[in-house]
Formats: structure tokens, C-alpha cells, sequence
């Protein structure tokens, strides 16, 4: 069936790298997302990936997708007290032209 | 900008009422959807509609209904409203056109509780 796993947590010091995972269980994916939302806001589009890419570096974001494993990960450099928020993968059906969502990984910035 | 607008921002019900949840959207999006946020669940996609006069259950659709009034407008109705509907809400619409690149806009959500 069709799912999109994530950890829920992740507590990062100021300055560090955070490295955001996900795992989905499609294979017919063409693109990969991040979306971050922060607290009492919408959802917004971070950065996305397309299947036939295995890196994709944008600013402080990199993305690597791991398409043997169906693993998908976010690492966000010198990670700052903006970062925090809840970070979420999104895998598009295209097939179905809908977007499954996983259970979003929670980022807290330690000072 | 107006986007995607949601309405109402806050409800509380009783269990056994009913309500309707409107959304619309000014970008001439093809695509609209509902998506519930649970603690813990991430976002689960209740119902979407890939062109205006389609409708398509998503993850969770048991308990509710959808209607596409038009390609800008996409209202989620709960017929008659349980505890277990407690939620955070979100609408959110894309370009469409299958195959190809999604990016989805959305609105600011409704916070429902049912009592």
C-alpha cells in the first residue's frame, strides 16, 4: 500500500547539521518532497527531488534519495532557532495525481 | 495574495451535528484536497479532486463527504460529527494536470473539536 514513514523527533544544538529521514514504499514515485510548517501556519513546499536524482543542494538544504532503498533524507546545515519547526516528506502518486504525506519529524533547535 | 482560504478558522460541535467546511482558491488550481493533522499521524488525506467535476477518496474518507462546486471552490461535509473527528483540518490545491511536478498551496486550517 502506499505510505510514507518519518521519526517523529529530532533535537539538534544550534550550529549542528540536522538530518531528517524518511522511508516510502512506492515504487512508481516521481517526485519527492519536504514541506515544512511552522506552528499554527499551513504547510509550505521546502524543497522537492525528482526520482532520477539521487542529490539535489539548494542553500543550506541538501537532499539525498537512496531510490534501491526508498530512503529520502533532508540535512539542514548550521541549523538555526528559525529551523524549528515540523518538517514533513511527501511522496506524489502520480498515477493517481495525489500526495501522501508522512507523520512529519518535530525540530528543536538546543541553544 | 489571497491563495487558498479556509473557513471557519475555529469550530466546536456536539456530537451528532453537522457542518461544512469551505474552501476556495484563486490560483485557477486544477487540483484540490482535504487533509486531517492528528498528533503523531502526520497529515492523512481525506478526499481530493483532480479536476473540477471529480471527487476521489483518499486515506481516511469514512464519515465524510466532498463536493467540487466549481474549479474554484472544494467544502467538506461532516453529515454527522463523533469525537473521533477531532482535528486540525487543511485544504490545499495544486496546478494538476497529472504526471508531471505537484506543488501544493495551503490554506491555514481549521481547528474542530467535537464534543
Amino acid at each position: 500500500g502506499e505510505d510514507v514513514e518519518q521519526s517523529l523527533f529530532l533535537s539538534v544544538r544550534e550550529g549542528d547539521s540536522s538530518v531528517i529521514n524518511c522511508t516510502y514504499t512506492d515504487s512508481s514515485s516521481t517526485y519527492l518532497y519536504w514541506y515544512k510548517q511552522e506552528p499554527g501556519a499551513g504547510l509550505q513546499l521546502l524543497t522537492y527531488i525528482f526520482s532520477n536524482m539521487d542529490m539535489k543542494q539548494d542553500q543550506r538544504l541538501t537532499v539525498l534519495l537512496n531510490k534501491k532503498d526508498k530512503h529520502l533524507s533532508l540535512r539542514i546545515a548550521d541549523t538555526q532557532t528559525g529551523d524549528s519547526a515540523i518538517y514533513f516528506c511527501a511522496d506524489l502518486y502520480s498515477s493517481a495525481s495525489k500526495i501522501i504525506f508522512g507523520s512529519g519529524t518535530r525540530l528543536s533547535i538546543r541553544p | 495574495n489571497a491563495g487558498v482560504t479556509q473557513t471557519p478558522k475555529f469550530q466546536v460541535l456536539k456530537t451528532g451535528q453537522s457542518m461544512t467546511l469551505q474552501c476556495a482558491q484563486d490560483m485557477n488550481h486544477n487540483s484540490m484536497y482535504w487533509y486531517r493533522q492528528d498528533p503523531g499521524m502526520g497529515l492523512r488525506l481525506i478526499y481530493y479532486s483532480a479536476s473540477e467535476g471529480t471527487t476521489d477518496k483518499g486515506e481516511v474518507p469514512n464519515g465524510y463527504n466532498v463536493s467540487r462546486l466549481n474549479k474554484r471552490e472544494f467544502s467538506l461535509r461532516l453529515e454527522s460529527a463523533a469525537p473521533s473527528q477531532t482535528s486540525v483540518y487543511f485544504c490545499a490545491s495544486s496546478e494538476g494536470g497529472g504526471g508531471g511536478f505537484e506543488k501544493l498551496f495551503f490554506g491555514s486550517g481549521t481547528q474542530l473539536s467535537v464534543l
